[in-house]
């Protein structure tokens, strides 16, 4: 079975920008959750799509958005971007059923910002 | 609310060697627990995971893990060390609560290195 693949797995943009990360989860899996991964300050909880709905968010600012595809797939959105947006961004997909079931996890996604 | 402490941010250990990394973690329901790795410049792998079954956990690549409820804990542990264990290692809580939904509290991570 196909694990979790992100495209693209490196992205270069300057400040301002936008940008749009892809994701596609393991093959059944209906949940898709975001990550961002910084030196500073780890890993953080973006939000998290089930069934084409958001079912919950982190404490990001609106310029983080995401959507879900009927197929389960998913995207993130990053609007005016800032140098401190540079970061690995990780997606993980799990069955979500329950917060038991454990979430596998792409290579990410590492955007720098010049 | 739920977070976890990994007690060491490094741990240097010899191939052949056993392998200890602490978690502490703190949740106001019934968590599930998970031990994730991470190689540079790849995304995390599953290790092992605790969801009130059995407290003594068996995970891949030889580890495994103990759940103490009264020391709200749970270590990692390796009997013996190789080279390819060399990676940062996080300590994951999730909460079986409604508005936790796919939200993973993860720790700050603990890097290991094993020297020949």
């Amino acid at each position: 079975k196909a694990g979790v693949t992100q495209t693209p797995r490196y992205l270069i943009k300057t400040r301002g920008q936008q940008v749009t990360l892809s994701c596609s989860p393991i093959s059944g899996h209906r949940s898709v959750s975001w990550y961002q991964q910084t030196p500073g300050q780890g890993l953080q909880f973006l939000f998290e799509y089930f069934s084409e709905t958001q079912r919950n968010k982190g404490n990001f600012p609106g310029r983080f958005s995401g959507r879900q595809f009927s197929n389960s797939r998913s995207e993130m959105n990053v609007s005016t971007l800032e140098l401190g947006d540079s970061a690995l961004y990780l997606c993980a997909s799990s069955l979500g059923g329950s917060s038991h079931q454990p979430q596998h996890f792409g290579d990410g996604t590492r955007l720098s910002i010049l | 609310a739920q977070s976890v402490t990994q007690l060491d941010s490094h741990v240097s250990v010899s191939e052949g060697t056993p392998v200890l990394l602490r978690c502490n973690y703190s949740s106001s329901y019934s968590p599930s627990l998970f031990w994730y790795v991470q190689h540079p410049n790849k995304g995390l792998q599953l290790l092992l995971k605790y969801t009130s079954a059995a407290t003594l956990v068996k995970g891949i690549n030889g580890f495994e893990a103990e759940f103490k409820k009264s020391e709200t804990s749970f270590h990692l542990t390796k009997p013996s060390a190789h080279m390819s264990d060399a990676a940062e290692y996080f300590c994951v809580v999730s909460a079986l609560v409604t508005d936790s939904w796919g939200k993973l509290q993860f720790g700050a991570g603990t890097q290991v290195v094993v020297t020949p």
